[in-house]
């Protein structure tokens, strides 16, 4: 099983501020099979970002997705109000498919 | 606009059963392969169970196989989830959830989700 491994488990930061969320996985994902999800208080996760680097519809070009292998990265240029919220990572390219403990953004 | 309403949860005391229901509506439920997807209490996410369009290919997170068993009406546009012999940890929001279409296991959108609560 791919564990992943988050980091940092909460990032503090101000509306406006560039957002920079890791995800480690102890085995190479593949073929980038790697999202995030975003998920407010009371509500459902929302794709954000598939295969590694591709927007889901509708998301803002504010974030954007990189990496391969087994480190990849989930940045939001430039914080807004609605982005305060919890992300996940997961891994779809292995069985069992696995999602990493989360990243808290909450407003500094 | 894609609609997935969950149905179901409640109270239930450990080793009993609970079905729950995910109504479908603005896509073609039946194209679509279908997930369930947890989550704990101040916890993170876990993959329960999936089922292809047709219901003839469905896997198991190994946490709930031989207990859980999922399902769909195509006519209905409806998913199910059979959940027998329940434990404490099964204690979660039960998300109904949709594959994308061109990745298995990849959840592009989600239902609001349904607490079951596991206890005596």
């Amino acid at each position: 099983e791919i564990v992943l491994t988050q980091s940092p488990g909460t990032l503090s930061l101000s509306p406006g501020e560039r957002a920079t969320l890791s995800c480690r996985a102890s085995q190479s994902v593949s073929s980038s099979y790697l999202a995030w999800y975003q998920q407010k208080p009371g509500q459902a996760p929302r794709l954000l970002i598939y295969g590694a680097s591709s927007r889901a519809t509708g998301i803002p070009d504010r974030f954007s997705g990189s990496g391969s292998g087994t480190d990849f990265t989930l940045t939001i240029s430039r914080l807004e109000p609605e982005d305060f919220a919890v992300y996940y990572c997961q891994q779809y390219g292995s069985s069992p498919i696995t999602f990493g403990p989360g990243t808290k953004v909450d407003i500094k | 606009e894609v609609q997935l309403v969950e149905s179901g949860g409640g109270l239930v005391q450990p080793g009993g059963s609970l079905r729950l229901s995910c109504a479908a509506s603005g896509f073609t439920f039946s194209s679509y392969e279908m997930n369930w997807v947890r989550q704990a209490p101040g916890k993170g996410l876990e993959w329960v169970s999936y089922i292809s369009s047709s219901g003839s290919t469905i896997y198991y997170a190994d946490s709930v196989k031989g207990r859980f068993t999922i399902s769909r009406d195509n006519a209905k546009n409806s998913l199910y989830l059979q959940m027998n012999s329940l434990r404490a940890e099964d204690t979660a929001v039960y998300y109904c959830a949709r594959d994308h279409p061109n990745q298995l296991l990849l959840f592009d959108y989600w239902g609001q989700g349904t607490l079951v609560t596991v206890s005596s």
